[in-house]
């Protein structure tokens, strides 16, 4: 079974704070990405890799940044919290072809 | 970006009434796939389909690709309660994934 591992279920910040979030995957995925969910508002794309070393922005990257170092982590850092940043943050990957695998998401609170 | 425009946003059933979810986008799509999320929990793949007019099930559920590849449906007969959550509609271009804004279904037991 493919498995997308977030780090942390629940996870609460002070403002100001730089947070980040890991995500790994154990299928050799080459595509990972991060969205986040708000009620009423769907699946965000904030931002998604195709590489190591490669990232594209997605609909809502202000405020956020990612590195991929390896083919299997994708990092999602908020430099400096802030409470509109309070969401489910959703890591996934895929292959081109295929259906994308979430992790089980991250409820992040920025107090 | 694409748009994928999913509609109803919300429906509620009794439980043993069918549902139905649709996407509709106004270009052609290169594959339609769908998604379940559970109430607290992450959207799960379902299906994805490719060809023009394919129809695929899985036991209560029934997927529809439109003719012109322009529009999907999401079919559950008789719904009961485990069915609850959100249905999401997806096309994956290669390397990036276009969601739909989802449908919510309530089953009423």
């Amino acid at each position: 079974d493919v498995k997308v591992t977030q780090s942390s279920r629940y996870l609460v910040k002070r403002t100001g704070e730089k947070v980040f979030l890991e995500c790994v995957q154990d299928m050799d995925h080459e595509n990972m990405f991060w969205y986040r969910q708000d009620p009423g508002l769907g699946l965000r794309l904030i931002y998604f890799s195709y590489d190591v070393k490669m990232k594209e922005k997605g609909d809502i990257p202000e405020g956020y940044s990612v590195s991929r170092e390896k083919k299997e982590r994708f990092s999602l850092i908020l430099e400096s919290a802030s409470t509109n940043q309070t969401s489910m943050y959703l890591c996934a990957s895929s292959t081109s072809t295929e259906g994308a695998f979430f992790g089980q998401g991250t409820r992040l609170t920025v107090v | 970006g694409q748009q994928v425009m999913q509609i109803p946003q919300y429906q509620h059933v009794q439980e043993g009434e069918d549902f139905t979810t649709y996407c509709n986008s106004s270009t052609t799509l290169s594959n339609i796939q769908w998604y379940k999320q559970r109430p607290g929990g992450h959207p799960v793949f379902l299906i994805q389909l490719v060809k023009s007019g394919e129809v695929k099930k899985q036991k209560r559920l029934t997927f529809q690709f439109g003719e012109a590849k322009k529009n999907s449906s999401l079919h559950i007969t008789a719904t009961q309660t485990t069915d609850v959550g959100t249905y999401f509609c997806a096309e994956n271009t290669g390397n990036q994934f276009y969601f739909g804004t989802g449908t919510s279904l309530t089953v009423i037991p």
